[in-house]
């Protein structure tokens, strides 16, 4: 098992440009997240999907659209990257929870998106 | 509003000592609260995951404790290691319409030197 991969690890773009940050899980898991980290604040949710052609907004989603094609796929797309943006990415994912059933997250190694 | 407030933000330790990291929140309703480890430059790892009626949970040197009356959770280190040097994120999860919301601390950077 892989587990979850995030492609690339680094990136540098100039304002206004587009990109999709690539996300990957093989444990067959239901539930998947982008997050992204910056200094100071806790990792914050941008969108998430609870299965194949199920997607929808989290706590800071503007800005970041995502499609979820296949169980496994779950990119992440900047259409007009702002310095703002500038983060550092966090893929996750799990069994999807019910009520108070609790499934653990595995996340992905992020990546660091550096936006000039 | 869901919070989750960690201390210190940092904290230096000497190899082989102990340490305690504290989290306190206020989320509603309760659903659990995991301690992850995040190694810079990597994804968090989840250590431990208590629901309510939990009031401790051990993993290896890692032990959590949750006062769920006051809102209180706390991860002791025992005896570090280098390898424990990273960021320590306390997560608290509400039920929310069937699903989950989770709300992320700041998190604590440990730094173990010999």
């Amino acid at each position: 098992n892989a587990g979850v991969t995030q492609t690339p690890k680094f990136q540098v773009l100039k304002t206004g440009q587009s990109m999709t940050l690539q996300c990957a899980q093989d444990m067959n898991h239901e539930y998947m997240s982008w997050y992204r980290q910056d200094p100071g604040m806790g990792l914050r949710l941008i969108h998430y999907s609870v299965g194949a052609g199920i997607t929808d907004q989290g706590e800071v989603p503007n800005g970041y659209n995502v499609s979820r094609s296949t169980t496994e796929d779950f990119p992440l797309r900047l259409l007009s990257a702002a310095p703002s943006q500038t983060s550092v990415y966090f893929c996750a994912s799990s069994y999807l929870t019910s009520g108070t059933r609790y499934n653990e997250q595995f996340f992905g190694p992020g990546t660091r998106l550096t936006v000039l | 509003k869901n919070q989750v407030e960690q201390s210190p933000q940092s904290l230096i330790i000497l190899e082989g000592k102990n340490c305690t990291l504290q989290c306190n929140y206020t989320v509603s309703p309760f659903s659990n609260l995991r301690w992850y480890k995040q190694d810079t430059g990597r994804g968090p790892v989840s250590l431990t995951i208590m629901t309510f009626s939990e009031n401790t949970k051990s993993n290896g040197r890692y032990t959590a404790t949750l006062d769920a009356d006051t809102k209180q959770s706390s991860l002791h280190i025992t005896a570090s290691q280098l390898s424990d040097s990273a960021s320590y994120i306390c997560v608290v999860s509400a039920n929310s319409g069937g699903y989950q919301k989770v709300t992320f601390g700041i998190g604590t950077k440990l730094q173990v030197i010999p």
